[in-house]
């Protein structure tokens, strides 16, 4: 089975932009995780989508927004990008109910923000 | 206080030493994840533990729920062991709350 793809790998963007990021999960999981990893705060869970429903969400400002489409893949948005958004995103999936199985990670999206 | 810390922050051993890295926790949780994560991001899911003690090749991790306490260890450590080790832990369907990580670096 292919692992968890997450598209772009980096990214270049300035204050103010908006961006949105791809994860597709492990086919015939449906649960899929985001995450931010800073040097400074470590990792921090985003949110979890479970069936095409946000299940979870983290203390994040509503400036970071989800999906998840029919065939499990999600994605995520950043609007109005500030200089902490730097960092590196993380989608994890995990099967089949998704509540504290294994979590496959993907490679990880590297946001600039500059 | 963070809900999970991990100790040590560093650390640093010969080849073949045996390493001990330790998460404890403030909160009941339904499970512990050990994580690894090599320099460039990639994350790897070591174990998943609710109860006891999970083997797998040199790495073994322990869990006492009792006293709200993991144990990762390594045995016959080798250069590339070195990495990130994150404890995790989950509350029953809430989100997974992360350790701060404890970097290892194995010596030749």
């Amino acid at each position: 089975k292919a692992g968890v793809t997450q598209t772009p790998r980096y990214l270049i963007k300035t204050r103010g932009q908006q961006v949105t990021l791809s994860c597709s999960p492990i086919s015939g999981h449906r649960s899929v995780s985001w995450y931010q990893q800073t040097p400074g705060q470590g990792l921090q869970f985003l949110f979890e989508y479970f069936s095409e429903t946000q299940r979870n969400k983290g203390n994040f400002p509503g400036r970071f927004s989800g999906r998840q489409f029919s065939n499990s893949r999600s994605e995520m948005n950043v609007s109005t990008l500030e200089l902490g958004d730097s960092a590196l995103y993380l989608c994890a999936s995990s099967s089949p109910s998704g509540g504290g199985e294994t979590q496959y990670f993907g490679p990880g999206t590297r946001l600039l923000v500059l | 206080k963070n809900e999970v810390e991990q100790s040590p922050q560093n650390l640093t051993a010969q080849e073949g030493e045996f390493i001990t890295i330790n998460c404890s926790y403030s909160v009941g949780i339904s499970a512990l994840h050990w994580l690894q994560q090599h320099p460039g991001g990639g994350i790897v899911s070591l174990f998943m533990l609710s109860s006891g003690k999970k083997k797998h090749g040199r790495l073994i991790a322990t869990i006492n729920i009792q006293e709200k306490h993991s144990s990762l260890h390594i045995t016959a450590s080798h250069p590339r062991d070195s990495a990130v080790y994150i404890c995790a832990v989950k509350k029953g369907a809430q989100k997974l709350v992360f350790g701060q990580g404890t970097r290892l670096t194995i010596n030749p």
